[in-house]
C-alpha cells in the first residue's frame, strides 16, 4: 500500500535550517511529482512546492523563493525539504503529498503524516 | 490571505444538509479541477473530491462536488458528529504557478 513517512519533529532556533524527509513506499516512486504544504498553527493549508522524483526539477512558491530547497534520494524514494533563515513565522506542520495519476500538480491522493517544525529560541 | 475564500466555519444538525462554497478567479478555480480535503483534528488532509465532482474509493457518496465558473461548492448530505472536521479546497493557479488552497471550513455538526 502507499505510504509516505516523514521524519520526526524538530525543534530550531531563529536563523538555522531544518530538513525534513519523506519516504515513499508501495508505488513507483520516480513516476509522481510530490508536493510540499505547510500548516501553521491553528492556520490553513499553504502550498511550498514540488519536485519531479524522476529528474528531480522543482518549483518553489514565490513566498519560499531562495529559502527553500527540495530534493530525492531514488535510491532510497526519499524526498527531503530544506527550510533556511528560520523564523519564529516558519513554526508549522510540514507535510509531503504525493499527485495523483503522475501529472505535475493535479489533486493530492496521499499524505505524509506531518513534520513538526518549532522555531523557538 | 488565501488566494480561494471559504466560509471560515458552517453548521448544521445531525442528518442535515450542508454546503461549503469556494470562490476563485479564472487563473485557478475558472480553469482548473478542484480537490477537496477534510481534515480531522490532529491528522493530515484526506482526500474527498478531485476533479471538481469526482469521489475516491472509499469516500461516501453523503459527499459531493460540483463547479461553476469561477465556484465550487462541496456538499455533505445527512451530517454525522464524525464529519466534524475542517474543509479545504484546492487547485492550481495559472497566472501564480503555484498551487493554492482556501482557507478553510470548520464544520461543526450541531
Amino acid at each position: 500500500q502507499v505510504q509516505l513517512v516523514q521524519s520526526g519533529a524538530e525543534v530550531k532556533k531563529p536563523g538555522a535550517s531544518v530538513k525534513v524527509s519523506c519516504k515513499a513506499s508501495g508505488f513507483s516512486f520516480t513516476s509522481y511529482y510530490m508536493h510540499w504544504v505547510r500548516q501553521a498553527p491553528g492556520q490553513g493549508l499553504e502550498w511550498m512546492g514540488v519536485i519531479n522524483p524522476s529528474g528531480g526539477g522543482t518549483t518553489y512558491a514565490q513566498k519560499f523563493q531562495g529559502r527553500v530547497t527540495m530534493t530525492r534520494d531514488t535510491s532510497t524514494s526519499t524526498v527531503y525539504m530544506e527550510l533556511s533563515s528560520l523564523r519564529s513565522e516558519d513554526t508549522a506542520v510540514y507535510y509531503c503529498a504525493r499527485v495523483a495519476g503522475g501529472s505535475y500538480y493535479d489533486y493530492f491522493d496521499y499524505w505524509g503524516q506531518g513534520t513538526l517544525v518549532t522555531v523557538s529560541s | 490571505q488565501s488566494v480561494l475564500t471559504q466560509p471560515p466555519s458552517v453548521s448544521a444538525a445531525p442528518g442535515q444538509k450542508v454546503t461549503i462554497s469556494c470562490s476563485g478567479s479564472s487563473s485557478n478555480v475558472g480553469s482548473n479541477s478542484v480537490s477537496w480535503y477534510q481534515q480531522l483534528p490532529g491528522t493530515a488532509p484526506k482526500l474527498l473530491i478531485y476533479d471538481s465532482n469526482e469521489r475516491p474509493s472509499g469516500i461516501p457518496d453523503r459527499f459531493s462536488g460540483s463547479k461553476s465558473g469561477t465556484s465550487a461548492t462541496l456538499g455533505i448530505t445527512g451530517l454525522q458528529t464524525g464529519d466534524e472536521a475542517h474543509y479545504y479546497c484546492g487547485t492550481w493557479d495559472r497566472s501564480l504557478s503555484e498551487g493554492v488552497f482556501g482557507g478553510g471550513t470548520k464544520l461543526t455538526v450541531l
